[in-house]
């Protein structure tokens, strides 16, 4: 079974430039979670999605940050316009709604760097 | 306040000896679930184990173990007969809610475990 895929895995951008992670989750997991790990800390979620609806996202900075997730299966995030404190790991994650524990699935992350 | 305390920023363990990884938790909420991960330097978050708060015994998983004392709001875990691949960071993680909702995860800031030869 394909783990969550997530492209690119590093970026480097100059601060106030656009970028957009790209997040494809475990075929048939119908919760996705994106998340910001700053370096030395512990990740912290910033949207989840049930289906096509963002049903938590009281943590997405909404000025810059925007989400989507169409069809219910591929999501992507985007920085708008990207500033240094945004430089961390963007983690996406996949959960199964029948899965008991609701265990979540993490992708590799993207690493982003804001110069 | 702090939901998820990890107290332990750094801990060494020789290999083949068992290690303690502390974590407590604070809820309000009577249906919760514990998790712990574990995150190499390449980056990817591994799930270790899980604990639901009305699991009447302590999970396990192979060589890990989770320690909940539900009363002290702690969630420890366990590592027997470390070896030198369980060198990572290692994050305690809580989901409030019962466990048909796939809540939010919130983390601890992690410890660093090193397993010396």
């Amino acid at each position: 079974e394909a783990g969550v895929v997530q492209s690119p895995r590093y970026k480097i951008i100059e601060k106030k430039q656009p970028v957009a992670f790209w997040c494809n989750p475990i075929s048939g997991h119908n919760t996705l979670y994106w998340y910001r790990q700053n370096l030395g800390q512990g990740p912290e979620l910033l949207i989840r999605y049930e289906n096509e609806e963002a049903v938590d996202d009281s943590q997405l900075p909404k000025d810059r940050f925007s989400a989507e997730r169409l069809k219910g299966v591929d999501s992507t995030l985007k920085i708008q316009p990207a500033e240094l404190g945004d430089s961390a790991v963007y983690l996406c994650a996949s959960s199964l709604a029948l899965d008991s524990s609701y265990e979540q699935y993490f992708g590799p992350g993207t690493r982003l760097t804001v110069t | 306040a702090q939901k998820i305390t990890q107290t332990q920023p750094g801990m060494f363990v020789q290999e083949k000896e068992a290690v303690t990884l502390d974590c407590t938790y604070d809820t309000s909420d009577p249906s919760y679930g514990l998790f712990w991960y574990k995150q190499p330097s390449s980056g990817e978050m591994i799930f270790l184990i899980y604990q639901g708060s009305y699991d009447q015994q302590n999970a396990t998983e192979g060589r890990y173990s989770l320690n909940f004392q539900k009363a002290r709001k702690s969630a420890n875990l366990v590592i027997s007969a470390s070896q030198l691949g369980d060198s990572a960071m290692y994050f305690c993680a809580m989901r409030e809610g019962p466990e048909t909702s796939g809540s939010r995860l919130t983390f601890g800031e992690g410890t660093q475990l090193t397993v010396n030869p």
